[in-house]
């Protein structure tokens, strides 16, 4: 079973532009909706994280907007570098076990 | 300093065969997680230890798996009879407390094949 649904799978954005990946989970009892960030090769490594008591997160170019009623969030990346190309991951956790989406490859073009 | 460390970084065996997998994790961080990550997929829990003890060992796929901390340091992840099925990236993480907002920081991973 699917608990955390992440969408698209790849993205091609322009540099300058916003970069939007979302996801939506089903188990009310997730506590914790952290993003991480993986080059190839590398392990992933946390980017921004937020609690489902608050609507918006924001750090630097990166923005968590959480919608609890719907069971949704996403990720905005916004003026996306060429150094943002990376796959990105939504996860969800209970205590501390996290439930990892299946990934958004981002592309920065030129 | 230093990060997660893994070892091998990566691991190719034969079906049936036996394979340990080492992770050191940082210094001074009391959780430890192993995930296990495949193709074009997201990390997949695995296990989780809180010092020396396995306080959730829900994710592990059947008991060909298993993993210790003898030490509450180091840990090993071993796998019996692979099978190609297990091909995979193995991920460790450490935490500073295992608290839920206790930031995960993984290690490069093993990349093992079984042919």
């Amino acid at each position: 079973q699917q608990q955390v649904k992440q969408s698209p799978q790849s993205l091609i954005v322009q540099k300058g532009g916003i970069s939007i990946i979302n996801c939506a989970y089903e188990n009310t009892a997730f506590d914790y909706f952290p993003w991480y960030q993986q080059f190839p090769g590398k392990g992933p490594a946390l980017l921004i994280a937020i609690r489902p008591d608050v609507s918006e997160k924001k750090e630097g170019r990166f923005t968590i907007s959480f919608n609890k009623s719907a069971k949704q969030f996403s990720l905005h990346i916004m003026d996306s570098q060429p150094g943002d190309s990376a796959t990105y991951f939504c996860a969800a956790s209970i205590r501390e076990k996290l439930t990892f989406g299946t990934g958004t490859r981002l592309t920065i073009i030129p | 300093g230093a990060g997660v460390s893994q070892t091998p970084s990566n691991k190719v065996t034969e079906k049936g065969k036996y394979v340990e997998l080492r992770c050191d994790p940082i210094s001074g961080h009391t959780a430890l997680y192993w995930y296990r990550q495949s193709l074009g997929q997201g990390p997949e829990f695995l296990i989780y230890f809180q010092g020396t003890g396995a306080a959730d060992d829900s994710g592990l796929p059947n008991d060909r798996f298993f993993a210790v901390r003898p030490e509450g340091s180091v840990s090993t992840l071993k796998i019996q009879r692979t099978e190609r099925g297990d091909s995979a990236v193995y991920l460790c993480a450490s935490s500073l407390s295992g608290q839920y907002n206790s930031p995960l920081h993984f290690g490069n991973g093993t990349r093992l094949t079984v042919t």
